[in-house]
């Protein structure tokens, strides 16, 4: 079956400016998870949505991220006047259900973000 | 706080040696996950193993095996014969029950398997 699908798979941006990045969980999957990876923060938790539950922000570095899931499956990642720090590649995966901690979360190939 | 702590940042071997990845993990709850995963070059991670905190039996799958080990806070990862194919980065990650499977992720191990 198909796995969690990320788009764009590069994106280069000018500082100042909004990007959106896109995740395709697994169908089925109840949970999603966004995560950025750099060099040198290793890989960090940034989001996480469980079903229609609210989600859980507490690893969004600033004001300027923000991220939602419509419908329960497709999830939108917001960067708004992104700086050169943002510079990473952001990591979508899902599991069959989030909230007992024990299913394996399923990673996309990622976002490589790049600001100029 | 949880902790997930890979002391080897890069690791080389030749291939056919064993070759084991450490990783060693702080938590206060009682009930917990661990996980180790796979990045090759391509960039995608891929999830190898899970070991819950109340079974602590070692776990064997073709050339890989595992070594789990509350007592030391440890559970190492061992490559038998490695091969060229396993060079990656491997990552070692710790969630706690019921805290919505949040993942906290070890460093990573760069494993380089030369022919």
């Amino acid at each position: 079956g198909a796995g969690v699908s990320q788009s764009p798979s590069n994106k280069v941006t000018e500082k100042g400016k909004d990007v959106e990045l896109r995740c395709d969980p697994i169908s089925g999957h109840t949970a999603l998870y966004w995560y950025r990876q750099s060099l040198g923060q290793g890989l960090e938790f940034l989001i996480y949505f469980q079903g229609n539950s609210a989600p859980d922000k507490s690893g969004l570095p600033s004001d300027r991220f923000s991220a939602e899931r419509t419908g329960g499956s497709v999830s939108t990642l917001t960067i708004q006047r992104t700086q050169q720090e943002d510079s990473a590649v952001y990591l979508c995966a899902s599991s069959l259900e989030g909230t007992g901690g024990f299913s394996p979360l399923h990673f996309g190939n990622g976002t490589r973000l790049t600001v100029t | 706080a949880q902790k997930v702590t890979q002391a080897q940042t890069e690791i080389s071997v030749v291939e056919k040696e064993d070759v084991t990845l450490d990783c060693v993990y702080e938590t206060r709850d009682t009930t917990y996950y661990l996980f180790w995963y796979k990045q090759p070059p391509s960039g995608e991670l891929v999830f190898l193993i899970r070991r819950n905190s109340f079974d602590e039996q070692n776990e064997i799958s073709g050339r890989y095996s595992w070594n789990f080990q509350k007592s030391t806070s440890s559970f190492n990862f061992t490559i038998t014969a490695s091969q060229v194919v396993d060079s990656a980065v491997y990552f070692c990650a710790l969630s706690a029950y019921n805290q919505g499977g949040k993942l906290i992720f070890g460093q990573g191990t760069e494993l380089s398997v030369k022919p």
